[in-house]
């Protein structure tokens, strides 16, 4: 069974950095592109970027690019969503997904929420 | 960038059918994915590769992609299937765009 367990809710403060984590299990991790997409407060979704474990070849959406950076190690079959400098626009729930053969998002993680807040 | 452009809402009485359209600049020669999402959970694939549904996705939910429009079509509409829907285009050269979403009510 094809699992993305995600790291626990944050809450920071502007200005902080911070970096979560996305877990996979249940299939060979290092060739499937896996990726993050940002749900603000009763917004849509909003694709930011996808990584290939097996070489980090990144893709990243024009409106996350520099913004966050996103990395994977597949000895511990994990991907990451990284920030230096948090902003309280920032605030959303980052959800983990892995990408299927057709451009699909097949297997969603739980998601985590970021709060970020003074 | 690429755009995709869904109705904000859909409305249907239960039993009947419910289509929701998805619209971009030659969005047929890409693959169109949609993704069902209920409150405080994470969306789910309903069809993906534009027409295709996985496993365990009900035979009501059907999808197409011609020109540059995508529908997805809900028939007899159940009280469940109430929910956000979500577009999504993907090829090499626009990467992942997802549709602003579409309220789904039944009533």
């Amino acid at each position: 069974e094809v699992k993305l367990v995600q790291s626990g809710a944050e809450v920071k403060k502007p200005g902080e950095s911070l970096k979560i984590s996305c877990k996979g299990s249940g299939y060979s991790f290092p060739n499937y592109w896996i990726g993050w997409v940002r749900q603000m407060p009763g917004k849509g979704l909003e694709w930011m970027g996808l990584i290939y474990p097996g070489d980090s070849d990144t893709k990243y959406s024009p409106s996350f690019q520099g913004q966050v950076t996103i990395s994977a190690d597949k000895s511990s079959n994990s991907a990451y969503l990284e920030w230096s400098v948090l902003k309280a626009s920032d605030t959303a729930i980052y959800y983990c997904v892995r990408q299927g053969s057709y451009g699909d998002f097949d297997y969603w993680g739980p998601g985590t929420l970021v709060t970020v807040s003074s | 960038s690429y755009e995709l452009t869904q109705p904000p809402s859909v409305s249907v009485s239960p039993g009947q059918t419910a289509s929701i359209t998805c619209s971009g600049d030659k969005l047929s020669d890409k693959y169109t994915s949609w993704y069902q999402q209920k409150p405080g959970q994470s969306p789910v694939v309903v069809i993906y590769q534009d027409n295709r549904r996985p496993s365990g996705i009900p035979e009501r939910f059907s999808g197409s992609n011609s020109g540059n429009t995508a529908t997805l079509t809900i028939s007899g509409t159940q009280a469940m299937d109430e929910a956000d829907y979500y577009c999504q285009s993907w090829d090499s050269s626009t990467a992942g765009v997802f549709g602003g979403g579409t309220k789904l009510t039944v009533l």
